[in-house]
Order: C-alpha cells, then structure tokens, then sequence
C-alpha cells in the first residue's frame, strides 16, 4: 500500500517570496508522484509528475518538486508566489502498474499569498 | 480534446433518493476513475474500468454505490437510498491505460438533505 503525508494543512507566504510545500511519501514499490492544484469551483488540474525519470521535476507556472528516495520527501517549491496561486495541492503517489495506477492523494495544503 | 466532463455540476436530493451522475472522459482515454471528495480532504479512490471492465472497487463503495461503463465511452455513478454521509464531491478522471497520468473533471457536488 502507498501513502502520502502533507506536512501542511495550511501554508501562508506574502507576494514574491519563495513556496515551500512539504509531502513525504510511503511505498512498498518505486512510485509515481504528482502535485496537484485545485483551484476553488475548478477541477484537479496536473502540476507535475515524477515517473523514475530525472529527480528535479520542473511543471507549469514556475513550480519544481525534487525527488528525494532518502528522506522519501517530494517537496513542492516555487521561487516567487504569485496572487494567483492561492489553492488547494495535493501531493499524489500511485505505483505504475499495480492497482490500476489509481491515485492515492494527500489531505492538501492550503495556500495562502499576501499582498 | 475537450477534457473530461461531468454532468450534473451540483445535485441537491433528499435522503432516501437515487441520484445519477455522468462522466464523459476524454475520447481514447480507455481507463476511466471515479474519485470521492468530502469537506477538506483529499480525494479517495472508489472505482475504475479498463474499457467497459469494472477492474477495482474500494471498500468505500458500499452497496448502494454502483457505477457502469456500458460501451467503454461514458460512465454513470448511480446511489441509491442516498444518506447524508454521500454529501461530497464526485470526480471523475480519465487516462490512457499504462501512462499514469489522469486528467481530471471538474466534479458534481451532491448534497443530501
């Protein structure tokens, strides 16, 4: 079985300044791990994956997670905030090939940018 | 590619009611996952189908849950004798089998009264 843990239920950054949210992750299999966002009244939208391939994972809107099988951690970064990314994310890990690839999410972070 | 859609986008019934939902995944797409969604928590997984083949249901589909995917397109989520418990919101995703990649819907929120 997989599982996923936000170390954040709620994450609060002012305009410009770096994000940083925190997901550790357990698996008995070498996974597959997504970042989420979820805007409010919009659907699950793909942020960025990582399937085995490169550590650093770059995704849309400036965001990065880093793979780190050591600590077991896919951390969810971003240099800059943005107004616009206030959301809910979820850090997601499935294990490809096994269980119909079905998704196991976190609880989310709830971010928060201040002007 | 029109994405994945759902209908209805809100459905309000009142304990005791069935209610039905529609999933049309995005066409090609030949898995096809049904996700449960309740008030600050992540979705949890229900059920999925492989084409028209219901291959996994969790333990949280109860027997009063019951989903098809009659000719491997579209998909029904169907509850019967709704309980206020089922108020959540009901994803749908759909993938290409073997890429693990789902591309969600944007979800029909049931509320039981």
């Amino acid at each position: 079985a997989q599982s996923v843990t936000q170390l954040d239920s709620h994450v609060s950054v002012s305009e410009g300044t770096p994000v940083l949210l925190r997901c550790n992750y357990s698996s008995s299999y070498s996974p597959s791990l997504f970042w989420y966002v979820q805007h409010p009244n919009k659907g699950l939208q793909l942020l960025l994956k990582y399937t085995s391939a490169a550590t650093l994972v770059k995704g849309i809107n400036g965001f990065e997670a880093e793979f780190k099988k050591s600590e077991t951690s896919f951390h969810l970064t971003k240099p800059s905030a943005h107004m616009s990314d206030a959301a809910e994310y979820f850090c997601v890990v499935s294990v490809p090939g096994r269980e119909g690839n079905k998704l196991t999410f976190g609880t989310g972070t709830q971010l928060k940018v201040e002007l | 590619d029109t994405g994945v859609s759902q209908d209805p986008r809100h459905k309000i019934t009142k304990r005791g009611q069935n209610v039905t939902f529609r999933c049309d995944p995005i066409s090609e797409h030949n898995r096809l996952y049904w996700y449960r969604q309740t008030l600050g928590q992540g979705p949890e997984f229900l059920t999925y189908f492989q084409n028209e083949a219901q291959l996994e249901k969790s333990r949280l589909l109860s027997d009063r849950f019951s989903a098809e995917r009659p000719k491997g397109s579209f998909s029904t989520l169907e509850i019967q004798r709704t309980e206020q418990g089922d108020s959540a919101m009901y994803l749908c995703a759909s993938s290409i089998g073997g890429v693990e990649t789902q591309y969600f819907g944007p979800g029909t929120r049931l509320l039981v009264l």
